[in-house]
């Protein structure tokens, strides 16, 4: 079974705090994303890598940046936590053509105060 | 730009019942379509994924159609249980990988 784990459930962060998300996957996979999940706002995607030290915006990158060194790894940085991105952040990985199979992580739940 | 919508945003039913949820997009140049299952406050867990080659996908008491050339995809949940109770997106893929998610329905299965 593909296992993407996440460094933590719960993290509660200051304004102004550099803020680090970690995302593993196990299953070799080339693609690995990074969205994050508001009510009413759905999934949104902020950053994604296509491979190692590649790096392509999503749809909201602004105040983001991420980090891919390892192949299995894949990092999500806040410069300066804000309080509007207090929010859940879901990491995904999936495989390459032809089947694209996008398998999530368990989320960090990120209140920033 | 891709949309994806998902009817209905909430749906409840008395357990044992047959219950489709409905999923549209305005795209068709999509690679494969997901269904997904989110419980409260977790991740996303895959269900169901279609090709574009391919018409429908089962699993269990699962079945998945898709119409790409109208845009729109069903999930089909037979016999429905109380831990069925979750909340259901659907998502296609496109260029570059990059999954486009609908809003989700929240479906509650009562006793």
């Amino acid at each position: 079974d593909v296992k993407v784990t996440q460094s933590s459930r719960y993290l509660v962060k200051r304004t102004g705090e550099k803020v680090f998300l970690e995302c593993v996957q196990d299953m070799d996979h080339e693609n690995m994303f990074w969205y994050r999940q508001d009510p009413g706002l759905g999934l949104r995607l902020i950053y994604f890598s296509y491979d190692v030290k590649m790096k392509e915006k999503g749809d909201i990158p602004e105040g983001y940046s991420v980090s891919r060194e390892k192949k299995e790894r894949f990092s999500l940085i806040l410069e300066s936590a804000s309080t509007n991105q207090t929010s859940m952040y879901l990491c995904a990985s999936s495989s390459d053509r032809p089947l694209y199979e996008q398998y999530f992580g368990p989320g960090t739940r990120l209140t920033v105060t | 730009k891709q949309e994806v919508t998902q009817i209905p945003a909430a749906l409840s039913v008395p357990e044992g019942e047959n219950l489709v949820l409905n999923c549209s997009f305005t795209d068709s140049a999509i690679y494969n379509l997901q269904w997904f299952r989110q419980d409260p406050g977790k991740g996303l867990t895959s269900l169901l994924l279609i090709q574009s080659s391919q018409r429908e996908q089962t699993s269990g008491r699962l079945n998945a159609s898709l119409d790409k050339s109208s845009g729109r995809s069903t999930l089909y949940i037979a016999a429905s249980q109380p831990g069925d109770s979750a909340t259901y997106l659907c998502a296609v893929t496109g260029t570059a990988s990059k999954l486009t998610f609908g809003t989700g329905t929240r479906l509650q299965v009562t006793l």
